[in-house]
């Protein structure tokens, strides 16, 4: 069992660049989650998807968007990449009854220089 | 959102129980507490969660006060590989979309297990 699998692990990108971060999941979850995480600092969510064709966003939204592909996959984009968007990446995902524990991907460590 | 208040930081001698507290005093009567942890750079790790009875399993115990406004975890026997930030959280439903909970993290305490 996979679990969350997010992809890639790490990334480096200039100013300017966009790209896609991919996040998969195979325990049937409705709902999911990307957060970042700097250094020294608690995570922050970016957006979420509480169910297959919702997003909503979180504390930290501006810079990114999100699809929510089908029910197993929910993507990250930046499409102009800003240094202080260099961060590590979580993606997660939850069902739905009361008492369900979120499971977090491997995290992808991004760096814009 | 009911917010945590948890240490910076916390110390344990290995093989010795560690004990974190967590504060959480506008908890709401549907709202359960969560606990997990970030070894290093990964991937947060459910550890155990409970509403207002005490829970135990393989990896802790939760205590929960009487009028649910603070928690504790305890990790009966502290070893090297405990080593990691330990987040509190309360999980939010939201009503209208059927009991899904958005889950929000703080900066969580940083235990060091100490041989």
């Amino acid at each position: 069992n996979a679990g969350v699998t997010q992809t890639p692990k790490f990334q480096v990108l200039k100013t300017g660049q966009s790209m896609t971060l991919q996040c998969a999941q195979d325990m049937n979850h409705n709902s999911m989650y990307w957060y970042r995480q700097d250094p020294g600092m608690g995570l922050r969510l970016i957006y979420y998807s509480a169910s297959e064709g919702t997003t909503d966003k979180g504390e930290v939204p501006n810079g990114y968007n999100v699809s929510r592909l089908n029910k197993r996959e929910f993507s990250l984009r930046l499409e102009s990449a800003a240094p202080s968007q260099t961060s590590v990446y979580f993606c997660a995902s939850s069902g739905t009854r009361g008492g369900t524990e979120a499971f977090f991907g491997q995290g992808t460590r991004l760096t814009v220089v | 959102d009911a917010k945590t208040t948890q240490p910076p930081s916390m110390d344990c001698a290995e093989g010795r129980a560690a004990n974190l507290p967590c504060n959480h005093s506008t908890i709401s009567g549907n709202e359960y507490v969560y606990w997990y942890r970030q070894i290093h750079s990964q991937g947060p790790q459910y550890i155990i969660h409970g509403l207002k009875n005490n829970e135990t399993n393989e990896m802790a115990s939760l205590i929960i006060t009487e009028d649910r406004k603070s928690s504790t975890l305890i990790l009966p026997h502290a070893t090297l590989r405990d080593t990691a930030v330990y987040y509190c959280i309360v999980r939010v439903s939201l009503p209208f979309s059927g009991g899904y909970q958005k889950v929000t993290f703080g900066t969580g305490t940083k235990l060091q297990v100490i041989p």
